[in-house]
């Protein structure tokens, strides 16, 4: 299957500072990445949507300053926390979908963990 | 947006039983998947799986579009296999992918 990687798998920060995770699909192309987030213990819930390119489609109560997304090229995707917050302290998941694939099937990163201190 | 409800919320098997986790959703998909989130947390892609069944090993996936559900069957479990079970509907290209709850499972020893 394909492969999707992102980096860092684990951050701790201090509050008021900005984190930057990566994304990137290893062996395909992919017009676009979507951004997941995940309590604990709950399900995964978009965020945003990820258009190489273009400008992300952010989920509605997802405020676009606080998390800023840059889709540079085919293969890389990043999210940036900006000023974190205690409350930002959650696992965020990217994903992608093969460029051209009809029913979109998804393909997830590792994830990566942020603490606020 | 589309619904996607999962069932049981938890299940606790000993090691060798089976086990069916169900996925309910509320419109037509054209795409539905199951994935295996480990202690770890990464997302296992299990079955891309809009219609029809899929095996693959111990595990298959049947779904039924027309009623609207779709079954994971997980047979002679292993420990390795405890972990959170999503499932994941989309209704087109230009839609999301809607996760459902998850089923905790946790197989003992």
């Amino acid at each position: 299957g394909a492969v999707v990687s992102q980096h860092p798998s684990w951050v701790i920060c201090k509050s008021g500072t900005s984190v930057k995770i990566e994304c990137r699909s290893l062996d395909f192309q992919a017009t676009t990445m979507f951004w997941y987030r995940q309590f604990p213990k709950q399900s995964l819930m978009l965020m945003a949507t990820s258009n190489e390119g273009s400008k992300a489609t952010y989920e509605q109560g997802v405020e676009k300053d606080k998390f800023l997304i840059n889709h540079a090229s085919l293969t890389l995707s990043t999210l940036t926390v900006t000023s974190a917050h205690p409350e930002d302290s959650s696992f965020y998941i990217c994903s992608a979908s093969v460029r051209g694939s009809v029913g979109g099937e998804l393909f997830f990163g590792e994830g990566s963990r942020l603490t606020v201190l | 947006g589309i619904q996607v409800e999962q069932s049981p919320p938890d299940l606790i098997l000993q090691e060798g039983a089976n086990s069916t986790l169900r996925c309910n959703f509320s419109d037509s998909v054209n795409n539905l998947q199951w994935f295996h989130q480990n202690p770890w947390g990464q997302l296992i892609n299990l079955f891309y799986i809009p219609s029809g069944t899929k095996q693959n090993g111990r595990l298959s996936a049947t779904t039924v579009a027309t009623e609207r559900y779709s079954l994971l069957y997980i047979s002679s479990s292993q420990t390795t296999d405890s972990g959170v079970y999503f499932c994941a509907a989309k209704r087109g290209s230009n839609y999301k992918l809607t996760f459902g709850k998850g089923t905790l499972l946790t197989v003992n020893p």
